[in-house]
């Protein structure tokens, strides 16, 4: 079946520093990527998303590319700041029929001033 | 602010109760899931409705039920409820039934004592 995986947090980081989250996919077809973020004590907001190989996804200095050769969809951003600190999910969309979002086990990120 | 709410926000209750979380789905959006997160399960896939009729099952216990009514917004019924039932539900919605991105509620956190 369809599923995500991510790299396990927490993730510690500086204010400034260069952020990357991996996650990599096992799907039939051709799935739709989403990266989720959720700040404390909040639900899920869609931070980006792609729904075609080579795709670029953006929002809010957060990137990632769909990589069908590697089956990855990895989070960038260039200078983090503390209010990135969030818990980040990887999700995809098999397709079909449902719009069943399978999701990763979440990353935790924490940027120190 | 998503634009989909949940109630109630919190929720305390005994083992062997039932319990009724209710959702309104965007405006427009005719798709509704409800997921259940928790520490050691992560983001668990519940069940999926579309314009009233269920359309895909995830991990959902038989004492677990919900449905989708005329003005579209959803309720999730948990009875004879476990310790282990402890957990944040959230709701999400969508345009479609398959493909379009998921807008998610900030969640009813349920502890069972």
């Amino acid at each position: 079946g369809n599923s995500v995986t991510q790299m396990e947090g927490p993730v510690t980081l500086s204010e400034e520093a260069f952020l990357t989250i991996n996650c990599t996919y096992t799907a039939t077809g051709y799935p739709s990527l989403f990266w989720y973020v959720q700040y404390p004590g909040e639900g899920l907001q869609l931070l980006l998303k792609a729904t075609k190989a080579d795709d670029k996804g953006s929002n809010k200095g957060f990137e990632a590319t769909y990589r069908k050769e590697t089956t990855s969809f990895h989070l960038e951003k260039g200078s983090v700041q503390v209010s990135d600190s969030a818990v980040y999910f990887c999700a995809l969309i098999g397709g079909g029929a449902t719009n069943k979002l399978i999701f990763g086990t979440g990353t935790l990120l924490a940027v120190q001033p | 602010d998503s634009g989909v709410t949940q109630t109630p926000k919190h929720l305390i209750t005994a083992t062997g109760q039932r319990v009724t979380l209710r959702c309104s789905p965007r405006s427009g959006d005719l798709s509704v899931y409800w997921y259940q997160q928790s520490l050691d399960q992560g983001l668990q896939f519940l069940i999926q409705y579309y314009n009233g009729e269920e359309r895909a099952k995830g991990n959902i216990l038989e004492r677990f039920s919900a449905q989708q009514f005329p003005d579209l917004h959803s309720e999730l019924n948990l009875s004879s409820l476990e310790l282990g039932d402890s957990a944040l539900y959230f709701c999400a919605s969508s345009v479609r039934q398959g493909g379009s991105p998921l807008h998610f509620g900030n969640g009813t956190r349920l502890t069972v004592t």
